[in-house]
């Protein structure tokens, strides 16, 4: 899982501020998933993507979260307005695409709000 | 199915014992299943990974048992040593659907 980067690592953000978490993917890998993890929890499915497009959301809370995985760049995960609630563990993985092919998870991003 | 914010069952054992960590998955049309360890403070990682047309596979230490009857999937550790120590996830995918749906974990301690 070392070639999941994610940053940063660790983020603090004030109530009604936004918190953007990044995502590259592994080398060789176009598609892009967001799990959410609050402590001594399971992971939680957000989003999964690929360039450009989102392939399935039904796990974002329907507002103030997004993500995007822009053709160039890294794959963003956009919460706006943060509340405590949303402090968590938010972890990136990719895959080839291809249905069968493993995932790979990135070291995470730490979330508190305060 | 998914984890939907279960907390966590907690197996202890003996350092030098053998671990059987169990997971019931959702969908019976599952056909690739692979297990995670996830230690404190890092991203969940990849141990060993079975195919629905396998009932066993065996890695370094490691074996995973698959059970399509009962929709059950078992990861035993051989000579559990303290870095064992994590949380450990099965995820199961569906065919033809790139998607990974998560078990709630399970804690692993080991006592030295």
């Amino acid at each position: 899982n070392a070639g999941v980067m994610q940053n940063p690592r660790h983020l603090v953000r004030r109530r009604g501020q936004e918190a953007r978490l990044r995502c590259s993917p592994m080398k060789g890998h176009s598609h892009v998933y967001w799990y959410r993890q609050l402590p001594e929890e399971g992971l939680k499915f957000m989003v999964y993507l690929q360039k450009e497009n989102i392939i399935d959301e039904s796990g974002m809370p329907k507002e103030r979260f997004s993500a995007e995985f822009p053709k160039e760049g890294p794959s963003i995960l956009r919460i706006q307005q943060v509340v405590r609630g949303d402090s968590a563990a938010y972890f990136c993985a990719s895959s080839s695409g291809i249905s069968g092919n493993t995932i790979y998870f990135g070291e995470g991003s730490w979330l508190t709000v305060v | 199915g998914e984890s939907v914010g279960l907390h966590l069952p907690t197996l202890s054992v003996q350092e030098g014992d053998n671990s059987i960590i169990n997971c019931a998955y959702s969908n019976s049309a599952s056909d690739y299943f692979i297990w995670y360890k996830q230690e404190s403070g890092k991203g969940p990682q990849f141990i060993i990974d079975i195919r629905s047309n396998m009932d066993k596979r065996q890695g370094q230490r490691v074996t995973v048992l698959l059970n399509k009857t009962v929709k059950h999937l078992s990861l035993q550790i051989a000579a559990t040593q303290p870095g064992d120590s994590a949380v450990y996830f099965c995820a199961e995918n569906p065919p033809n659907f790139n998607k990974f749906y998560f078990g709630s974990g399970t804690k692993l301690n080991v006592k030295p």
